[in-house]
């Protein structure tokens, strides 16, 4: 069975700090997909980013960035320069790869809460 | 540009009731999906479908029925509210496996 795990609660930094979000996860699949959305105070669910098993680049887009590391069963999310508007529910999130007529089940992380102070 | 739109936001329900929660998307997608968020926690999958006529069971379907006669549309039905319904229910839809995740503002069930 899959698994994800953000042991990180809830985080507070100040503007312009750097926070890093960890996201560790279990899986038998060999394919599997792995996503970070975020749910600010307003509540829908924002996607973020996708990442498949087999590509273990890191990603940069603007201030967010994301470190996969297969070693570590790991995909951690970077905020550089924190703001304000940052402040929101992070989720990780993990679908195997299944078969085609299958749905893919996103099993989600209990999320990291990050509060973003002046 | 709609996307996955759940109906209603809110909603009250006595113990023993019975209610349907719309969700409708207007990205012909095929994949729909039901979870539930509890306080705290992840979101859970309920119910999901492949497909117009085509449903299974997620994680946590008990006290919980679906139907898919159109693609656009995934209904769920709650039959007997239970104080243990209370959550947020969010919609969402798929384009293809494993692709990103379209969700609906979400429906907050408070049961009493």
């Amino acid at each position: 069975a899959q698994k994800v795990t953000q042991a990180q609660t809830e985080i507070s930094v100040v503007e312009k700090e750097d926070v890093t979000l960890d996201c560790v996860y279990e899986t038998r699949d060999t394919t599997y997909y792995l996503f970070w959305y975020k749910q600010p105070p307003s509540g829908e669910l924002v996607f973020l980013i996708r990442r498949n098993s087999f590509d273990e680049q890191n990603e940069i887009s603007g201030r967010y960035s994301w470190n996969f590391q297969k070693s570590t069963s790991s995909f951690n999310f970077t905020i550089t320069a924190s703001q304000v508007v940052d402040s929101a529910v992070y989720f990780c999130a993990l679908s195997e790869g299944g078969n085609t007529g299958t749905a893919s089940k996103l099993t989600f992380g209990t999320g990291t809460r990050l509060q973003v102070t002046l | 540009n709609a996307g996955v739109t759940q109906t209603p936001k809110f909603r009250i329900l006595k113990i023993g009731q019975s209610m349907t929660l719309q969700c409708a998307q207007d990205m012909n997608h095929n994949y729909m999906y039901w979870y539930r968020q509890d306080p705290g926690m992840g979101l859970k999958l309920i119910y999901y479908s492949v497909g117009a006529g085509i449903t299974d069971k997620g994680e946590v379907p008990n006290g919980y029925n679906v139907s898919r006669s159109t693609t656009e549309d995934f209904p769920l039905r709650l039959e007997l509210a239970a104080p243990s319904q209370t959550s947020v229910y969010f919609c969402a839809s798929t384009f293809d496996r494993n692709t990103e995740a379209f969700f609906g503002q979400g429906t907050r069930l408070t049961v009493v």
